[in-house]
């Protein structure tokens, strides 16, 4: 079944502890994205990447970190969290980079930051 | 820069007709699209819409664009129970890639 798997689908930490919350896809998919839900903000995406070891800021990437040595892989780092990371993450893949190409979404993961 | 709104709740009656509506700023919009997200769940791609087009019908959905208006909304004929959840419309736009700019997010609740 083509889909995208992130795990955990929650995580609850401590301020300053290091943490990766993984992502897959099994799609050959060349883009992949990360983003935070927030209530009354909607999604706001936090990077990006175009192709293997091709990645760029979205909207709102402090605080976190990313890599793309596999297609299928884009992790997202947390180095050191706080409080105000705590949301709901998606990433998304597609199959291209071009605006025409949708995106498909995992089932998110629920971080909260004590 | 673009900026994406929505209302915040509907409440319709199953049978009912419900439209979601949506408004965008950016005029370089390319692809408009229509997200459902279901509690405890990812997003779900319902529909898509080019900017060049007015309409597009697919089953109980319909999507309008009013492209001069910078207006976009979402016909859900016959709402049933299992079409509540939260809808999220969303554009991509020239020189953006496939970078989605999502709205708030409507809560859609149907009733008995």
């Amino acid at each position: 079944e083509a889909q995208v798997t992130q795990n955990p689908r929650y995580l609850i930490t401590v301020t300053g502890k290091k943490l990766t919350v993984t992502c897959s896809q099994n799609m050959n998919h060349e883009y992949m994205s990360w983003y935070r839900q927030d209530p009354g903000l909607g999604l706001r995406q936090i990077y990006y990447s175009m192709n293997v070891e091709v990645t760029d800021k979205g909207d709102v990437p402090e605080g976190y970190k990313v890599s793309r040595k596999e297609k299928r892989n884009f992790p997202l780092i947390l180095e050191s969290p706080s409080p105000n990371q705590t949301s709901l993450y998606f990433c998304a893949s597609s199959l291209s980079s071009l605006f025409n190409s949708p995106l498909h979404f995992g089932n998110g993961t629920r971080l909260t930051v004590t | 820069g673009e900026d994406v709104e929505q209302s915040l709740f509907l409440s319709v009656r199953e049978g009912d007709s419900s439209v979601i509506n949506c408004t965008y700023t950016d005029s370089s919009s390319t692809y408009l699209y229509w997200y459902k997200q279901e509690p405890g769940a990812g997003l779900q791609l319902l529909t898509y819409i080019f900017s060049n087009m007015d309409m597009k019908q697919d089953q109980r959905l319909t999507v309008l664009l009013n492209k001069k208006d910078k207006h976009l909304s979402l016909r859900i004929a016959d709402t049933q129970t299992g079409d509540s959840a939260i809808y999220f419309c969303a554009e991509t736009f020239t020189g953006g890639g496939n970078k989605l700019t999502f709205g708030t997010g409507t809560q859609l609740k149907v009733e008995l």
